[in-house]
């Protein structure tokens, strides 16, 4: 299948600070990528499907201004958690869409954030 | 109501059982379904997609009744390595834009 990097898969930081999650894909480009997270024993939420070139479109209760997402190429979409507080401590993945293969998303290895 | 549902588990059972994984989903429009595999603190890999027709692939059998809106993931002679959590997915909405709504998942355990 197609591969899509996410970096860092740890990240480790005080309240308050700004964290920033990069996801690329590797071997394909995608015009639409998506940011996950996922809390312990619960189902992945989508957060935000992000796209090139243009704004993301964030989910009902997601908090734009604090989770900001750029998608500048075609191979890269980032997300910064800014501020970030322990109630943001989940594990956060991203996936990108591989277009004309009805809809399958492959996914990065995720990052676990963890705010003291 | 949940938009996929699964029964969370956990499954025990011994290694070479038969095992099976229901799921419902609320919204009829749904185009494409899929099961996807997670293993501890680890990211969703594909499995398998899901047809109206059933599909198999290897010891792996996927059904999908859209009258019922209903998905089956059917696992014979189970291996240690099929432990992981597995995570029924849908296409919510209409057309090739829809986003992606996970289950729960259902956990399984396969012991020696």
């Amino acid at each position: 299948g197609a591969v899509v990097s996410q970096h860092p898969s740890r990240v480790i930081c005080k309240s308050g600070t700004s964290v920033k999650i990069e996801c690329r894909s590797l071997d394909f480009q995608a015009t639409t990528m998506f940011w996950y997270r996922q809390f312990p024993k619960q189902s992945l939420m989508l957060m935000a499907t992000s796209n090139e070139g243009s704004k993301a479109t964030y989910e009902q209760g997601v908090e734009k201004d604090k989770f900001l997402i750029n998608h500048a190429s075609l191979t890269l979409s980032t997300l910064t958690v800014t501020s970030a507080h322990p109630e943001d401590s989940s594990f956060y993945i991203c996936s990108a869409r591989v277009e004309g293969t009805k809809n399958i998303q492959y996914f990065g290895a995720g990052t676990r954030l963890s705010v003291l | 109501r949940k938009e996929v549902e699964q029964d969370p588990g956990p499954f025990n059972v011994p290694e070479g059982a038969t095992v099976a994984f229901n799921c419902t989903y609320s919204n009829s429009a749904s185009q494409s379904f899929f099961w996807y595999r997670q293993d501890c603190r680890k990211e969703p890999k594909l499995l398998m997609s899901v047809y109206s027709s059933g599909n198999e692939d290897g010891r792996f059998t996927a059904q999908l009744n859209r009258a019922s809106q209903y998905i089956s993931l059917l696992i014979r002679d189970s291996k240690l390595s099929d432990s992981a959590t597995y995570l029924c997915v849908v296409q919510g909405g209409s057309g090739n834009t829809g986003k992606l709504i996970f289950g729960q998942g259902t956990t399984l355990q396969v012991k020696p």
